[in-house]
């Protein structure tokens, strides 16, 4: 079944170690994305890439890293953990010229 | 800068009764899009409807129904004769023109709604 993957599923991580969370589609989307969703927030964008080998900030880009060195694969890497970090991500694409945005399963994080 | 308000943060209604979700949303372009999603318990984002600036109509599918209005810069969703399965967090979203931001999607806040049999 064609869609996103996100893995891992769940992580609790100590304060101070680095992680990358990964994400995966299928569907040749050219844009993908790394959301954050906390309690009575909503979704808020961290970084977004609208092709392969560019990236671009989002709303909250602090303490997270992106890379799209190919069309299927945008990884997000927290260098650094630290507590404020803790939330569900989300990864999503779409196409370019089409705003639909489909989102992964989501990778539930703790930082303690 | 666009953002995107969902007073309601809780709704909770009884099987078969009619809800309204609202959506205000602000910007400064003339060229947006908006946005619906689901969100049910297992945590998944279910993309449920897109409508770009330009085009007013209402619309619906099955027990879904949308309405925009430019003139209140709303764009309401109304579930008729809810089940038990519309339970789940409902999303409206907003996203200015594909050439800014990177199709950056602004979400409001969301709105829990429980159906209860």
């Amino acid at each position: 079944t064609a869609g996103i993957t996100q893995a891992p599923t769940s992580q609790i991580l100590a304060a101070g170690r680095s992680m990358t969370l990964r994400c995966t589609q299928d569907m040749r989307h050219n844009a993908m994305y790394w959301y954050r969703q906390d309690l009575g927030l909503g979704l808020r964008l961290i970084h977004y890439s609208n092709t392969a080998g560019t990236t671009g900030k989002g709303e909250v880009p602090d303490g997270y890293s992106v890379s799209r060195a190919n069309t299927d694969d945008f990884p997000l890497t927290l260098a650094s953990a630290v507590p404020s970090q803790t939330s569900v991500y989300f990864c999503a694409s779409s196409k370019v010229h089409y705003n639909e945005q489909f989102f992964g399963p989501g990778t539930r994080l703790t930082v303690l | 800068a666009q953002k995107v308000t969902q007073a309601q943060t809780e709704i909770s209604v009884v099987e078969k009764e009619d809800v309204t979700l609202d959506c205000v949303y602000e910007t400064r372009d003339t060229t947006y899009y908006l946005f619906w999603y689901k969100q049910p318990p297992s945590g998944e984002l279910v993309f449920l409807i897109r409508r770009n600036s330009f085009d007013e109509q209402n619309e619906i599918s099955g027990r879904y129904s949308w309405n925009f209005q430019k003139s209140t810069s709303s764009f309401n969703f109304t579930i008729t004769a809810s089940q038990v399965v519309d339970s789940a967090v409902y999303f409206c979203a907003l996203s200015e023109a594909p050439e800014n931001a990177g199709n950056m999607l602004t979400f409001g806040g969301g709105t829990r709604l429980m159906v209860k049999p």
